[in-house]
């Protein structure tokens, strides 16, 4: 069975600092991994979508990697703003089913 | 993008009684997934609900207690059944795809349930 863990829990930065979240996942027999966000009392936004064949893929501000056969992912946040203050997700797919397993999140909070 | 409308967005319901969730898509989707997200945790998957169907439910839920219908390619509703403060959960449902062929997960905003 798919576990998904998400490190750290929380995180404080300053706006404006560079920051690292980090996914791992046990089974590394994946279809694809996503990143999401999810503002309080909200559904997720997905930000990242990385397929099982991929190493990375970027969108503005971030990045996210993927290493399969270690099974990690990390989502890196360039520049961060206090719009970034959000929970973050990484759910991992094993089949084109669209079914996932999610991690616990990262809640992230930017100080001005 | 996928744009997913859920109904409703919150309520507050007394114990012993059912509520249903409503979510309509932009487009027609096979498969179309319920969450539920109890108080600081995860998602968990409910179950998928196919067009045509019985839905599939994963361990630990039941059609019982889950009822979900699925009458067409861009609906589908979600029953929670003679509740407890325990479904006291957000309750989301989700796409993958939409009509570019982008295989992301798509969420809708959230029904935030309070059993009281």
């Amino acid at each position: 069975k798919q576990e998904v863990t998400q490190i750290p829990a929380a995180l404080s930065v300053p706006e404006g600092e560079n920051l690292v979240l980090n996914c791992s996942f046990t089974d590394s027999a994946i279809y694809n991994l996503q990143w999401f966000r999810q503002d309080p009392g909200k559904g997720l936004t997905s930000l990242l979508l990385i397929q099982s064949s991929q190493r990375e893929q970027t969108s503005g501000r971030l990045n996210a990697s993927l290493d399969k056969s270690s099974g990690r992912s990390t989502l890196y946040i360039a520049a961060s703003q206090p719009g970034d203050s959000a929970t973050y997700l990484c759910a991992v797919s094993d089949t084109n089913a669209g079914k996932s397993t999610f991690g616990d999140g990262t809640t992230l909070t930017v100080k001005p | 993008s996928a744009v997913i409308s859920q109904k409703p967005s919150r309520d507050i319901c007394q114990r012993g009684t059912s509520l249903t969730i409503q979510c309509q898509v932009d487009s027609q989707v096979t498969m179309m997934f319920w969450y539920r997200q109890q108080p600081g945790q995860s998602l968990t998957l409910i179950a998928t609900a196919n067009q045509g169907s019985e839905a599939t439910y994963e361990s630990g839920f039941v059609i019982d207690k889950f009822p979900i219908s699925r009458p067409n390619l861009t609906f589908s509703t979600l029953t929670v059944s003679n509740m407890s403060p325990e479904d006291s959960s957000i309750y989301l449902c989700s796409v993958e795809g939409d009509r570019d062929g982008n295989e992301k997960l798509f969420f809708g905003s959230g029904t935030q349930l309070s059993v009281l």
